[in-house]
């Protein structure tokens, strides 16, 4: 089976930059995706890393060290919109195994 | 636009009776999912159809089923709702393998008293 650690909350100032970490333990991995979900809404892709390193998309980073079975989310220039929950997730194949998530709150 | 649409948005049911819920994809994808989601259990996999005819179980299958008549549609029963089941249920699409994007439906929230 697969699982996930992330931490449950984390809070940030306006303009900061913040990393938001997973470990994983899975007996199958293909990659680790990102996703984001507002309060009340459904959640988002934003990231997929099959491969060891750095993925940018705009303020928002993805890493993946397969080795060390671990990634991170790495958002800059935080604005006060990028407050919601971010759930790492485990690509087993053709489905996803999902972590708690991690509830971020931007403060002015 | 293509989209995913679940029905209904909010349902509150008795227990033991049946629900079915509804999702709609117009992505022309072949992978479709249900997942449920509560409060400090992120999202969890029920089941999942990897194309018309197929269907799989997933992580917390127990109580629910679905069927895959169409490539658009795949409803999610609840065959006799207990209180347990009162949940967060989203429905997902995707063309490809596990990493590519999932596209989550609206949500349906489901209230079993």
């Amino acid at each position: 089976g697969q699982s996930l650690e992330q931490p449950s909350e984390v809070t940030a100032v306006e303009g900061a930059i913040v990393q938001i970490n997973c470990t994983y333990q899975t007996s199958g991995f293909y990659g680790l995706s990102w996703y984001q979900q507002h309060d009340g809404g459904a959640p988002t892709f934003l990231s997929y890393n099959a491969l060891d390193g750095l993925e940018e998309t705009g303020r928002f980073s993805s890493f993946l060290s397969r080795s060390d079975s671990y990634g991170y989310l790495l958002l800059q220039e935080l604005q006060m919109k990028d407050s919601a929950s971010y759930f790492c997730a485990v690509d087993a194949g053709n489905m996803l195994t999902f972590g708690g998530g991690t509830r971020l709150m931007v403060k002015p | 636009d293509a989209e995913i649409t679940q029905s209904p948005r909010h349902k509150i049911t008795e227990t033991g009776r049946q629900v079915t819920l509804a999702c709609h994809q117009t992505w022309n994808h072949n992978n479709m999912f249900w997942y449920r989601q509560d409060l400090g259990h992120g999202l969890r996999l029920i089941h999942y159809s990897y194309g018309v005819q197929d269907t799989n179980k997933g992580e917390v299958s127990d109580g629910y089923s679905v069927s895959r008549s169409n490539t658009e549609d795949l409803p999610l029963t609840l065959e006799s709702a207990a209180s347990s089941q009162t949940s967060v249920y989203f429905c997902a699409s995707s063309d490809g393998a596990g990493g590519s994007e999932q596209y989550f439906g609206p949500g349906t929230r489901l209230t079993v008293t």
